[in-house]
């Protein structure tokens, strides 16, 4: 099956703290998994990438952690800023050719 | 990072006629490209797989007659919507690979006005 996104949820935290950003992915049979972060207007750029042989990585100020026994990933940004607004996606795929299927998708608000 | 560039960013076209989209990767060759559509507060949609001197793959649901993908060359592929209607208003993206990359690389988007 395919993530089908059908609407968009909203995150809203404020400026300084921990963002946890959820997403559920269809295909377990995926082995690469990217965080992308949308902003209005603009295409996806990476954020942070994770394969199926780990639980979890680190990078600047975002974690992500897999679990693939309920075939979830998460992304958590670390005092989070104004500039960290933006939407969020999960993307999965079982290929080595750069074909990912998009989860829904989190609409993140940082206040101040 | 690797660059894809798409072009225009926004276009506004009339009912009935086609609009062409292009997408180059910059500063890698690319033999295979996707394309996606996003409405809006939506995920992106994966439409396509474009293939340098090949036919396209395309997603289940995707009219292929009306969504025209030509890749001619390692760094440019192009979409043309084909007598274009007003639902088929929407943000196009397209991505790609460089071969020493694991992650895809998305340009910047084009917004297609139909009116």
């Amino acid at each position: 099956g395919e993530s089908v996104g059908l609407h968009l949820p909203t995150l809203s935290v404020q400026e300084g703290d921990n963002s946890i950003i959820n997403c559920a992915y269809s295909n377990s049979a995926s082995d690469y998994f990217i965080w992308y972060k949308q902003e209005s207007g603009k295409g996806p750029q990476f954020i942070i990438d994770i394969r199926s042989n780990m639980d979890k990585r680190q990078g600047q100020r975002v974690t992500v952690l897999l679990n693939k026994t309920v075939k979830h990933l998460s992304l958590q940004i670390a005092a989070t800023q104004p500039g960290d607004s933006a939407v969020y996606f999960c993307a999965e795929t079982t290929d080595s050719w750069g074909k990912f299927q998009f989860g829904a998708g989190t609409q993140v608000v940082v206040t101040p | 990072g690797a660059v894809v560039s798409q072009h225009p960013s926004r276009v506004i076209c009339k009912s009935g006629t086609s609009v062409k989209i292009e997408c180059r990767s910059l500063d890698f060759q690319a033999t295979t490209m996707f394309w996606y559509r996003q409405f809006p507060k939506q995920s992106l949609m994966l439409m396509a797989t474009s293939n340098e001197g090949s036919k396209a793959t395309y997603e289940q649901g995707v009219e292929k007659d009306k969504f025209l993908i030509n890749h001619a060359s390692l760094t440019l592929s192009t979409l043309t919507v084909t007598s274009a209607h007003p639902e088929d208003s929407s943000f196009y993206i397209c991505s790609a690979r460089p071969k020493d990359y694991t992650e895809a690389f998305f340009g910047q988007g084009t917004r297609l006005t139909v009116v």
